[in-house]
């Protein structure tokens, strides 16, 4: 089975440019989260879905970022306007029904904000 | 603030010996634990899950939980350098669905 799918692996962008990264949960997972990882700070999660209803975006930095999740096999991260502190990964999981199961992670898109 | 600690190490095991990564957790209604492994550049990589109280075992690793004290252990027996990484320990509190993780520890096995 395909696992969590997330695109572009790596984004170069300039300040004030917007960003879209976008995640394909793996088929049958009704959880979506979207995390960030820093040095500086570990891994945050950043909002998470339950059957394409975002349920907890407290982890949400700033309104310069938005999440989607418009049907069950997409979700989209947006930053806009970017900034250079916003450089990090970003990770994508999802986890199937009944809430407490394990989350599977995709390989991360690895932003750089010049 | 429900948190997850980990001692971020690095911690040094020689090869073939066991290595025991240690974490704790502040919500004492936590009920499912997770064990990931994170090779530099990668993204995390499910290792173990438990519920329960005690043991489980998946081929060299052993998680351990022992709610009554809040922590949760992970062990690998014939440690490998092929271990060397970050182990990040992942507690759900009561009331939520989302992860809390820990800072991680690094794992060196040395050849």
């Amino acid at each position: 089975d395909a696992g969590v799918i997330q695109s572009p692996r790596h984004e170069v962008t300039e300040m004030g440019q917007e960003v879209t990264l976008r995640c394909k949960p793996i088929s049958g997972h009704d959880y979506l989260f979207w995390y960030r990882q820093t040095m500086m700070r570990g891994l945050e999660l950043l909002i998470y879905f339950n059957n394409n209803v975002p349920i907890d975006d407290s982890g949400m930095p700033e309104d310069r970022f938005s999440a989607k999740m418009p049907n069950a096999s997409f979700s989209t991260l947006k930053i806009q306007p970017s900034e250079p502190r916003d450089s990090a990964v970003y990770f994508c999981a999802s986890s199937q029904t009944g809430g407490r199961q394990p989350q599977h992670f995709g390989d991360g898109t690895r932003l750089s904000i010049l | 603030q429900k948190e997850v600690e980990q001692n971020s190490g690095p911690l040094s095991v020689p090869e073939g010996a066991i290595a025991s990564l240690n974490c704790t957790y502040s919500d004492r209604g936590s009920q499912s634990f997770f064990w990931y492994r994170q090779y530099s550049g990668k993204s995390p990589e499910l290792i173990m899950f438990i519920y329960s109280n005690g043991d489980k075992e998946d081929g060299r690793f052993t998680a351990q939980l022992n709610k009554a004290s809040q922590y949760v252990s992970l062990l690998i027996r014939d440690s490998q350098p092929s271990d060397s990484a970050t182990y990040l320990c992942a507690v759900i509190p009561s009331g939520t669905y989302k992860y809390i993780f820990g800072t991680g520890t690094r794992l060196k096995v040395l050849a």
